[in-house]
């Protein structure tokens, strides 16, 4: 069964820091993975997306990559800024079932002007 | 295109009664799943249903949950006789053809229970 895990769970940082989140899966055969932001009380906004045969992607200051054979994925911000806050959310598709993502508990991100 | 529409966003309810949760895909879209997001967790999966049929149920719990899809109208996730631990934000997706296709989130509807 697919188990998906961030670290850390939240992270503190001053306005202009660069930091990544991290993201690990315990099964590799995943159809893609994808970087979702969640604010209060809203919904899923998806930052990024990466195919199984793809290693990473990029979008503005935001840069994820993927080690499919370590399960491993990370997130990249570059410069972070305080609209940035909100949580992270990774999530897999796995190649068995194209119908259900297996989310991460997600990475709380607070940065400070 | 105004989106996957859940409603209502905010549901408040007494212990025992009963919560519908109603979701109205995007256009177009003849597919729909539904996640739960407990406090602090990441969403996790409930059911996935195509017109007026369930073709994954693997994530709904046995027994008070149930959902449909029917042939006009929204989705329907419905909890009876909810408790404390119902409490979580409800979030539907939608997809014209399975994820492989691509999919949108709706916003979500928070059930709170008294």
């Amino acid at each position: 069964k697919q188990e998906v895990t961030q670290i850390p769970a939240a992270l503190s940082v001053p306005e202009g820091e660069n930091l990544v989140l991290n993201c690990s899966f315990t099964d590799s055969a995943i159809y893609n993975l994808q970087w979702f932001r969640q604010d209060p009380g809203k919904g899923l906004t998806s930052l990024l997306l990466i195919q199984s045969s793809q290693r990473e992607q990029t979008s503005g200051r935001l840069n994820a990559s993927l080690d499919k054979s370590s399960g491993r994925s990370t997130l990249y911000i570059a410069a972070s800024q305080p609209g940035d806050s909100a949580t992270y959310l990774c999530a897999v598709l796995p190649l068995y079932n194209f119908n259900k993502f297996y989310f991460g508990s997600g990475t709380k991100l607070n940065v400070k002007p | 295109n105004a989106g996957v529409m859940q409603n209502p966003r905010h549901l408040v309810r007494r212990r025992g009664q009963e919560a519908r949760l109603r979701c109205s895909p995007m256009k177009g879209h003849s597919h729909v799943y539904w996640y739960r997001q407990l406090p602090e967790e990441g969403l996790k999966f409930m059911v996935y249903l195509q017109k007026e049929n369930i073709i994954d149920e693997s994530g709904m719990p046995k027994e008070r949950f149930s959902a449909e899809f029917p042939k006009e109208g929204p989705s329907i996730l419905r909890i009876q006789q909810v408790v404390r631990g119902d409490s979580a934000a409800y979030f539907c997706a939608s997809s014209p053809g399975g994820f492989y296709y691509g999919y949108t989130f709706g916003s979500g509807t928070r059930l709170t229970v008294v």
